[in-house]
């Protein structure tokens, strides 16, 4: 991954608002998407994964989007709750290669 | 929960010294990788281990080293403690080699001092 910063992008939403998180990704190569969510204190937890041969796929009350033309990930996550404040990452692989994370982004959820 | 465990959870070292910190892979799971997540940061891959040898390694020195045993827990070793090296240990374990389904554990805390 590139280097980054200790200061991560936070995105701060409504309770019941639609959130939308945006990854970009650097390898042309890379054909397995994976979103994942870290509390505090804990690993990373698996949301949603999507292949290169698809664009969209949908899970409960989360949506990943692939753009591959811009190597751009995106999250969306419905009527989002308290319970989804955490840190999301984005992390992409090619072929046979470990997962490559990305920055993460904070999000937090205003009650 | 994930079914990996790590432990310690917490630890505190000073510079110079040596770890190993332990991970227990969810059952049926042959193939276990250690990243290393510096405060707020993603993570980054240290090295992955597959069928008890090492199977891929990102650019982290020769003074990070692991093992693999045949029920498949892992050891990751840190020698020549640095303070950069202060980070949270993750372990994730997959059913087969880079299929990037990874099930992560909660994490070991290391503060060098």
């Amino acid at each position: 991954g590139e280097s980054v910063g200790l200061h991560l992008p936070t995105l701060s939403v409504q309770e019941g608002d639609n959130s939308i998180i945006n990854c970009a990704y650097s390898n042309s190569a890379s054909d397995y998407f994976i979103w994942y969510k870290q509390e505090s204190g804990k690993g990373p937890q698996f949301i949603i994964d999507i292949r290169s041969n698809m664009d969209k796929r949908q899970g409960q009350r989360v949506t990943v989007l692939l753009n591959k033309t811009v190597k751009h990930l995106s999250l969306q996550i419905a009527a989002t709750q308290p319970g989804d404040s955490a840190v999301y990452f984005c992390a992409d692989k090619s072929g046979n290669t470990p997962l490559v994370f990305g920055k993460g982004t904070r999000l937090s959820v205003i009650a | 929960e994930t079914g990996v465990t790590q432990s310690p959870t917490h630890l505190i070292k000073t510079r110079g010294q040596q770890v190993t910190l332990r991970c227990s892979s969810q059952s049926g799971h042959n193939t276990v990788s250690w990243y290393q997540q510096a405060l707020g940061q993603g993570p980054q891959f240290i090295f992955q281990y597959y069928r008890e040898e090492e199977n891929g390694r990102g650019n982290f020195p020769p003074r990070f080293s692991g093992l693999q045993f045949p029920n498949y827990s892992s050891e990751l070793n840190v020698n020549a403690l640095e303070l950069d090296d202060s980070a949270l240990y993750l372990c994730a374990s997959e059913r087969g080699s880079n299929t990037g389904e990874l099930f992560f554990g909660e994490g070991s805390r290391l503060t060098v001092l």
